[in-house]
């Protein structure tokens, strides 16, 4: 079935630093593919999405691109601040699904 | 304004007791989702439903029962048969729409002692 693999943390970087996290994915057909973030004691917000190869998704100084030829949706940021600290999951919808099947998590946290 | 709600943020109960956890949206989406979270293992899909009276089970079903009796509502039961219960439980609901992300609640916090 369908699946996420996201890169395992925690992540601890220094404030402006510039972070990245993997995202792979297994699916049949044309998945749509999304970061959701969570921020502690809290549910998830969606950060961006992408839906077709090439996509690329940003939102807040993020931003992923959807690469079907590599399987792939990394998370990137140029600069992170002390608010970017929260648990980071990729996630992705099938074609002909509508639920999400998410990844594990990865939690980063930034410091001063 | 628009959202999920979720209540109670923490929940205690006792071994061999059913739990019911209220899961309320006002945002007119026609699908909503229960997950679980344990540390280090992401979300897992309980149960789900995409029409009122209509629901099918997700990936670990097993010790929970739901209800969709109105579109606003999706309530989880706990039960006695769920080996280890304890977690943080997400509510979501989304239009039905392959494309469409969902939206999350603020989760409840069950701990069984």
């Amino acid at each position: 079935g369908d699946s996420v693999t996201q890169m395992e943390g925690p992540v601890t970087l220094s404030e402006e630093a510039f972070l990245t996290i993997n995202c792979t994915y297994t699916a049949t057909g044309y998945p749509s593919l999304f970061w959701y973030v969570q921020y502690p004691g809290e549910g998830l917000q969606l950060l961006l999405k992408a839906t077709k190869a090439d996509d690329k998704g940003s939102n807040k100084g993020f931003e992923a691109t959807y690469r079907k030829e590599t399987t792939s949706f990394h998370l990137e940021k140029g600069s992170v601040q002390v608010s970017d600290s929260a648990v980071y999951f990729c996630a992705l919808s099938g074609s002909n699904d509508y639920k999400l099947s998410f990844g594990a998590g990865t939690t980063v946290t930034v410091r001063a | 304004d628009g959202g999920i709600t979720q209540s109670p943020k923490y929940l205690f109960r006792k071994e061999g007791q059913n739990v019911t956890l209220s899961c309320e949206q006002n945002l007119n989406h026609d699908a909503m989702y229960w997950y679980r979270q344990d540390p280090g293992q992401g979300l897992r899909l309980i149960y789900y439903s995409q029409i009122v009276n209509d629901f099918q089970k997700g990936d670990i079903a097993e010790g929970y029962s739901v209800s969709r009796e109105k579109k606003e509502s999706f309530p989880l039961t706990v039960t006695s048969a769920q080996k280890n219960p304890t977690a943080f439980y997400l509510c979501a609901s989304s239009i039905t729409s392959y494309n469409s992300p969902l939206h999350f609640g603020n989760g409840t916090r069950l701990t069984v002692t």
